[in-house]
């Protein structure tokens, strides 16, 4: 299995309050990403970075923030939480090849955010 | 940008018999098709991918079919076990843009 680590695992937290995730990875790997995972809804790109300080919006990208400060690590920032944003959060990291992002993505364990 | 639908979004087989799922996509430009597999509180693994250059691909019991002209790709599982009870994901990938997931199907095997 590839080498990722997400914390925490899980967090209950209240609206309005910042909440961190963070994404480590020990396989050196170019691309990193974060999804929300909600019933209905399949998987949800929030964040993708392509390299250290390069980070680019996905499909709901409103609320987050991401940061990418080393190749190992890659944070996401929810501001102030609101309920909308209690999900489940996958970080994923894939290697560069071809065309760069049409690669095989690695999943970590998950963060079970709850936000009241 | 990319839109990938799939279905159906639940399907129950019998044990033995096999399971196929069906996803489409919109944008001509896409060339790499996974699908993952997500047991309940797990996380989505890898099971299988096929890139635009190839028709169908077997790994024992799965096998995925592309049909570039029609931008369909389908799963297919044989001979199907208790074991196959999860949640399945395609996604599509032109390269320049990340994946994009469909919403996903249960697939629940009944013993």
């Amino acid at each position: 299995d590839a080498g990722i680590t997400q914390s925490p695992r899980h967090k209950v937290t209240e609206t309005g309050t910042p909440v961190t995730l963070r994404c480590h990875q020990t396989e050196n790997h170019r691309y990193m990403y974060w999804y929300r995972q909600d019933p209905g809804h399949g998987l949800r790109l929030i964040h993708y970075s392509y390299g250290v300080k390069d980070t680019d919006k996905g499909e709901v990208s409103d609320g987050y923030s991401v940061s990418r400060s080393k190749t190992e690590d890659f944070l996401l920032t929810l501001e102030s939480a609101t309920s909308s944003q209690t999900s489940v959060y996958f970080c994923a990291i894939s290697e560069k090849g071809g065309q760069g992002l049409n690669q095989p993505q690695h999943f970590g364990d998950g963060t079970r955010l709850s936000i009241l | 940008g990319e839109n990938v639908e799939q279905h159906p979004s639940t399907l129950s087989v019998q044990e033995g018999d096999s399971a196929v799922i069906k996803c489409t996509y919109s944008d001509s430009a896409s060339n790499y098709f996974p699908w993952y597999k997500q047991e309940l509180g797990k996380r989505p693994q890898l099971i299988i991918d096929i890139r635009s250059n190839v028709g169908e691909k077997k790994d024992q019991r799965i096998a995925v079919t592309l049909n570039k002209t029609a931008k369909h790709f389908s799963l297919h599982i044989t001979e199907t076990q208790p074991e196959d009870s999860a949640v399945y994901f395609c996604a599509a990938s032109s390269g320049n843009t990340p994946l994009v997931f469909g919403k996903g199907t249960r697939l629940s095997v009944i013993a």
